[in-house]
């Protein structure tokens, strides 16, 4: 079974609206962290924003937050104001194990094609 | 410290022939991982050193793949006699020891096998 779904493939938006990408996961381990990755065209991966599984709160950071779901294991990743600098691949990835002092490896979905529009 | 340098950033190799890439992590972040990442898929992890010491290898690193990071600095991913299949974008990321931070990746190296 898939680790990590984005089931959206490709999304547009119009410049200044918000746009929420879609991402749950599936994992027994009670302890485990949610990552979010922007890759623009030029290949980087850039770390967006963090939600550990015992995170009272949602994590914002600037115009990205997440909207975590913990029942419906869903970690979806809310942008504001978009900007045309938004257009990019965006990845979710979680990590397993966080309480043994942080897990080793990300498994990422397949990621969104985020294209914003004038 | 400019970040995570990969090298280099595109290599294109006949098939049958050897490759090696190289990493320069953030150099107070003592993890280092390699993924690989194929058109339109997000990475995969293929191994994991913490300092010198390679403490995870995915089973898509098959005998063919060798990772090093001999004095738990740089590291080098050599792959032999490379196929077609192993035309990929190689990512390396570093990260500290922490369950909080986010690994910094490198921009990559494009590999290209024909």
């Amino acid at each position: 079974a898939q680790k990590i779904t984005q089931t959206q493939p490709g999304m547009f938006v119009q410049e200044k609206e918000a746009v929420t990408l879609d991402c749950t996961y599936d994992t027994s381990d009670p302890s485990y962290g949610l990552f979010w990755y922007k890759q623009p065209s030029s290949g980087e991966m850039i770390f967006l924003i963090y939600q550990g599984s015992y995170d009272q709160q949602n994590a914002t950071e600037g115009r990205y937050s997440l909207n975590f779901q913990k029942a419906r294991k869903s970690a979806n990743l809310v942008i504001s104001a978009s900007q045309l600098g938004d257009s990019a691949m965006y990845f979710c990835a979680m990590r397993e194990g966080e309480v043994t002092g942080g897990g080793n490896k990300l498994t990422f979905g397949t990621g969104t094609q985020l294209k914003v529009e004038l | 410290d400019t970040g995570v340098s990969q090298d280099p950033r595109h290599k294109i190799t006949k098939r049958g022939q050897n490759v090696t890439f190289r990493c320069d992590p953030i150099s107070e972040h003592n993890r280092l991982y390699w993924y690989r990442q194929t058109l339109g898929q997000g990475p995969e992890f293929l191994t994991y050193f913490q300092n010198e010491a390679q403490l995870e290898k995915s089973r898509l690193l098959s005998d063919r793949f060798s990772a090093e990071r001999p004095k738990g600095s740089f590291s080098t991913l050599e792959i032999q006699r490379t196929e077609q299949g192993d035309s990929a974008m190689y990512l390396c990321a570093s990260s500290e020891r922490g369950p909080s931070l986010g690994y910094t990746f490198g921009s990559g190296t494009r590999l290209t096998v024909v």
